[in-house]
């Protein structure tokens, strides 16, 4: 079965900070992977999403991600944090098609709080 | 805003009663994901529903059932409601039925709270 493993559960940061936020999915196969974030009281937003090709993702608001196939990881980064980054954030694996398990497997979530 | 509608945004209700949950997805989309999220369980599939048909189905338990009407909005009905079944769920939709290299767009949620 699939699963998402997101290592940190809470991040604390203070603004201009850095941040990385690690995200292991356990399916070999060929994956499609995604970011997501939650702002307080608000929905799930997509963030950006990784398919195929160029390994390190581009996506809204300065954030990227990087896929390494060998390590089975798919991190999170951003270079320098605002004070309305603070969300929490969920990493997520969509296998392929045709699994019982459904079609998107998120992580339990990071928590980022960035301190002013 | 994403264009996924859900109604009603809170619910409180009793335990073993029953409740119905309503989603829109995005004009175009056909595909009708649901997802609960809980602080013990976190995000977790339900089922999905494309053009009026069950798709895949997830952790979802016997006491829950969804459909998917011609119009594509979908309802998912909660019955013998526990207290474990406070949570927020989330409908999600997206164009096709693969879900594989499909973006899935999120409404806002409605929050159970079984008392």
């Amino acid at each position: 079965a699939q699963s998402v493993s997101q290592h940190n559960h809470h991040v604390i940061l203070s603004e201009a900070a850095s941040l990385e936020l690690g995200c292991n999915y356990s399916y070999g196969g060929t994956v499609n992977l995604f970011w997501y974030v939650q702002y307080p009281g608000q929905h799930l937003q997509l963030l950006l999403k990784y398919f195929s090709g160029d390994p390190l993702v581009k996506g809204i608001k300065g954030f990227e991600a990087e896929f390494i196939k060998s390590k089975f990881s798919f991190n999170l980064r951003k270079p320098s944090v605002q004070w309305s980054d603070t969300a929490e954030y969920f990493c997520a694996v969509a296998g392929p098609p045709g699994g019982s398990q459904g079609n998107l497997i998120f992580g339990k979530g990071t928590k980022l709080s960035v301190k002013p | 805003d994403s264009g996924v509608t859900q109604t009603p945004k809170h619910l409180i209700t009793a335990t073993g009663q029953r409740v119905t949950l309503r989603c829109s997805p995005r004009s175009g989309d056909l595909s009708v994901y649901w997802y609960q999220q809980s602080l013990d369980q976190g995000l977790q599939f339900l089922i999905q529903y494309y053009n009026g048909e069950e798709r895949a189905k997830g952790n979802i338990l016997e006491r829950f059932s969804a459909q998917q009407f011609p119009d594509l909005h979908s309802e998912l009905n909660l019955s013998s409601l526990e207290l474990g079944d406070s949570a927020l769920y989330f409908c999600a939709s997206s164009v096709d039925a693969s879900g594989y290299q499909e973006t899935q767009y999120f409404g806002p949620g409605t929050r159970l709270l079984v008392l």
